[in-house]
């Protein structure tokens, strides 16, 4: 069965960088494109970017071009994105998602990302 | 790029009552939305595809509608377990962007 299994929740400094893991099993997993998601307390949600783990190309949102970077691992079926120069806003719930070619039908449980000093 | 607007923001709701909910798009988007379901603390889940398509084991209750850039999803005979957050998504093309979200609540 599809999993997609986040990395743990997360407590980082302002100006920090913290990196987050996504491993998928269940499935091939450079048949299909990762997609992550932001979503701030209370919120609603937030497309950041996507990459294509067979070729590693990636398509951001204009919003999170200088914020998120998304690569794979293919050897251990991981997608990461690492969130740069940290602020009270990046705050929020990640979710990484699995696109089905048009719609996303398999979502990662979320990490919890903390900014605080 | 698109914008997606749902209205209301909220609805209370008695068990066994039917629900519509909106989602307008501020272009044409053909069929390109889908539906999801969010509970607290959990993921969202996929309830509709391509503007009507019902994912795989979705109840018959909820159903999609709509083409351009006016959509609705009906929960017939809602349930105490359909209280959540609904948000509609325009898919298949970037930027891929949500809409605020309708809160269900039940009475």
């Amino acid at each position: 069965q599809v999993n997609l299994l986040q990395s743990g929740a997360a407590l980082v400094k302002p100006g920090a960088s913290v990196k987050l893991s996504c491993k998928a099993s269940g499935y091939t997993f450079t048949d299909y494109y990762i997609h992550w998601v932001k979503q701030s307390h209370g919120k609603s949600l937030e497309w950041i970017g996507y990459i294509n783990p067979n070729s590693g190309y990636t398509n951001y949102n204009e919003k999170f071009k200088s914020k998120a970077t998304l690569t794979v691992d293919k050897s251990t079926n991981t997608a990461y994105m690492e969130l740069s120069r940290l602020t009270s806003e990046d705050s929020a719930t990640y979710y990484c998602t699995r696109d089905d070619g048009t719609y996303w039908g398999y979502w990662g449980q979320g990490v919890m990302v903390t900014v605080s000093s | 790029n698109i914008v997606m607007t749902q209205s209301p923001k909220s609805m209370s709701i008695s068990v066994g009552d039917r629900v519509t909910m909106n989602c307008k798009a501020s272009q044409n988007v053909g069929n390109n939305i889908a539906w999801y379901q969010q509970k607290p603390g959990q993921s969202p889940k996929l309830l509709i595809y391509y503007a009507s398509n019902r994912y795989t084991g979705v109840p018959d209750r909820f159903t999609g509608g709509g083409y351009g850039t006016d959509f609705t999803l009906t929960i017939n005979s809602v349930q105490a377990e359909d209280a959540a957050f609904y948000y509609c998504q325009r898919i298949y093309n970037s930027p891929w962007t949500f809409g605020g979200g309708t809160k269900l609540e039940l009475k």
